[in-house]
């Protein structure tokens, strides 16, 4: 069955670096979504990615965020310079935006800023 | 926001039925309602989705009540392995994001 993966699983950076996390959706997919989600806390809606736009995104992502298809596979989420409070799971979604509407996500990057 | 109301935690013994419930009495009609789970700290996993109709998959049955203000969602046997977030979610049939709530933590008991 085929299924979203992401990279890497795991991510420890210094506050001030910048990080790229990387995701492949579901091939035949045609919209993608990161989410994140703060220890402890509810899953939050960051941006969402269609026909190589942004289609929607959330006040959380703010200009150090930037998402990118740079090729047909992937789907990149980069923040140029972390902060402490960056640190959470990000989770990548994609959906075929068929009858269902549903969204597939990965297992997600746990990324940890210190 | 989420458009749901879920109680946030219930127990459930090993091999029973869970019953879980979700209020979306907003719901407009052009709405569906999504149920997803988290077991742990993994993503996401869908569940089940439905418009009007009662639905069963082979993972759960969803009863969507007449006024569509209520559903509830049926995991049929309940394992350890269910043990979990469950939330469910009201949208339209669109590209748009999904907004998880608190969701209800489901325990199911050896």
């Amino acid at each position: 069955e085929p299924e979203v993966t992401q990279t890497p699983s795991h991510q420890v950076t210094q506050m001030g670096q910048e990080v790229i996390l990387r995701c492949v959706p579901i091939s035949n997919h045609l919209y993608f979504y990161w989410y994140r989600q703060i220890l402890g806390q509810k899953v939050e809606f960051l941006v969402s990615f269609y026909n190589n736009e942004i289609s929607e995104k959330s006040e959380i992502f703010d200009d150090q965020f930037s998402v990118e298809r740079p090729d047909g596979s992937n789907f990149t989420l980069k923040i140029r310079s972390t902060k402490l409070e960056d640190s959470a799971m990000y989770f990548c979604a994609s959906s075929d935006f068929g009858i269902s509407g549903l969204q597939y996500f990965g297992p997600g990057t746990r990324l940890l800023v210190l | 926001d989420a458009k749901t109301t879920q109680p946030p935690s219930m127990d459930c013994a090993e091999g029973r039925a869970a019953n879980l419930p979700c209020n979306h009495s907003t719901i407009s009609g052009n709405e569906y309602v999504y149920w997803y789970r988290q077991i742990h700290s993994q993503g996401p996993q869908y569940i089940i989705h439905g418009l009007k109709n009662n639905e069963t998959n082979e993972m759960a049955s969803l009863i969507i009540t007449e006024d569509r203000k209520s559903s509830t969602l049926i995991l049929p046997h309940a394992t350890l392995r269910d043990t979990a977030v469950y939330y469910c979610i009201v949208r339209e049939n669109t590209g748009n994001q999904f907004y998880f709530g608190t969701g209800t933590s489901l325990t199911v008991i050896p």
